[in-house]
């Protein structure tokens, strides 16, 4: 069974450019989460879909941050415009629906300079 | 005070010997999750617990609700065990319902 696919693995931005992060789910999972894991610290939720539509994205910084899952599948994240302590590891991750396991991607690094 | 606190943040151990890495926790959970991340790679799920005790291979991990607490043992273990291990519980409540919180994670390195 493939896992979640993230991409790319790594980016190097300047601050105030614009960055975006793709992430494909497991083949049915309907529930799909972003999150944010600053260096020595443990992700952070960023953002919860269910299908299409958001559950939770309480912790997105909407000023400059924003997600879509247009067909519920896969996803976007992006960045515009970028601040120096965006600079961390973005994680997606899935899971069926009602299920507590979630399954997740490589992540994607960035470093914002 | 962070809802997850994970003990030790670093542990250093010698290629066979028993360790524990321990969480706890100050929210209602339906669910505890215990993660192993790599360097460089990403996050996989190695139990989830809502009682009891789970086994498989060489870790062992146990949670007692009462006390909310959650212990990670590994066996007799190996370089390969080296990496950050973090704890994370879900929510069971109101809307944030299923959604998982975090600890900052246990970084073990076990030398040969």
């Amino acid at each position: 069974e493939a896992g979640v696919a993230q991409s790319p693995r790594y980016k190097i931005i300047e601050k105030r450019q614009s960055v975006a992060f793709w992430c494909n789910p497991i083949s049915g999972h309907a529930t799909l989460y972003w999150y944010q894991q600053i260096l020595g610290q443990g992700p952070k939720l960023l953002i919860q879909f269910q299908n299409n539509g958001v559950v939770d994205d309480s912790q997105l910084p909407k000023d400059r941050f924003s997600a879509e899952r247009l067909k519920g599948v896969d996803s976007t994240l992006k960045i515009q415009p970028a601040k120096l302590e965006d600079s961390a590891v973005y994680l997606c991750a899935s899971s069926f629906y009602g299920e507590e396991t979630q399954y997740f991607g490589p992540g994607t690094r960035l470093l914002v300079l | 005070k962070n809802e997850v606190e994970q003990s030790p943040q670093n542990l250093t151990a010698q290629e066979g010997e028993f360790i524990t890495i321990n969480c706890s926790y100050s929210v209602g959970i339906s669910a505890l999750h215990w993660l192993q991340q790599h360097p460089g790679g990403g996050i996989v799920s190695l139990f989830m617990l809502s009682s009891g005790k789970k086994k498989h291979g060489r870790l062992i991990a146990t949670i007692n609700i009462q006390e909310k607490h959650s212990s990670l043992h590994i066996t007799a273990s190996h370089p390969r065990d080296s990496a950050v291990y973090i704890c994370a519980v879900c929510l069971n409540y109101g809307g944030s319902q299923g959604n998982l919180i975090f600890g900052k994670g246990t970084k073990l390195s076990v030398k040969p």
